[in-house]
């Protein structure tokens, strides 16, 4: 069955310092990975995607994302984090989730202590 | 701006009652989606639909149908409410192809007492 892994369910960092979140996914075929986030009252909102070209994505807020797909993984990455990146953090795949669904990883909170 | 809007954003029901919970979407995007989303489980999808009238299955459809009357409009029915069934259900909708990006609503936190 599909699935997608994230290594850390919460993470605290301190401001500027440099920021990794881990997900991988199993699905071997198409490629359609996405990094949603859901800040503290807000919806879940696209921080980017990744489909096929150039491994290493960059999305909205300064976070970006690589490919490796020799270790089935895209990872987030942010150099320097701020306060306002206090979120949950989802990885999802849409290869085989339910047709057109997403498959979601059970999510990253990310706490940033000022 | 995308605007997907759901009907209650807290909800507190009865075991054995018929919930529903409705989502409308401004966009004229073909796909919609309902997920819920548990503590530690992150988001799983339960119906979708690619157009009126049109359903699919997700990864946990039991206990829930839905209903899609008008493109704008997709509708998440409990048949019979169960205590397992308190959760935050997320609307969501896009474009045809599954590529695009999903525009979520606010969430309806459901209680079942």
């Amino acid at each position: 069955a599909q699935s997608v892994s994230q290594h850390n369910h919460h993470v605290i960092l301190s401001e500027a310092a440099s920021l990794e979140l881990g997900c991988n996914y199993s699905y071997g075929g198409t490629v359609n990975l996405f990094w949603y986030v859901q800040y503290p009252g807000q919806h879940l909102q696209l921080l980017l995607k990744y489909f096929s070209g150039d491994p290493l994505v960059k999305g909205i807020k300064g976070f970006e994302a690589e490919f490796i797909k020799s270790k089935f993984s895209f990872n987030l990455r942010k150099p320097s984090v701020q306060w306002s990146d206090t979120a949950e953090y989802f990885c999802a795949d849409l290869s085989g989730g339910g047709a057109d669904g997403l498959t979601f990883g059970k999510g990253t909170h990310l706490i940033i202590q000022p | 701006d995308v605007k997907v809007t759901q009907s209650s954003r807290y909800l507190v029901k009865r075991t054995g009652e018929k919930v529903f919970l409705e989502c409308v979407q401004d966009m004229d995007h073909e796909n919609m989606f309902w997920y819920r989303q548990d503590p530690g489980l992150g988001l799983r999808l339960i119906y979708f639909s690619y157009d009126v009238k049109m359903k699919e299955k997700g990864d946990i459809p039991e206990g829930y149908s839905v209903s899609r009357e008008k493109k704008e409009r997709f509708s998440l029915i409990l048949e019979s409410a169960s205590t397992n069934q308190t959760s935050m259900y997320l609307c969501a909708s896009s474009f045809l192809s599954g590529r695009e990006t999903q525009y979520f609503g606010p969430g309806t936190r459901l209680l079942v007492l």
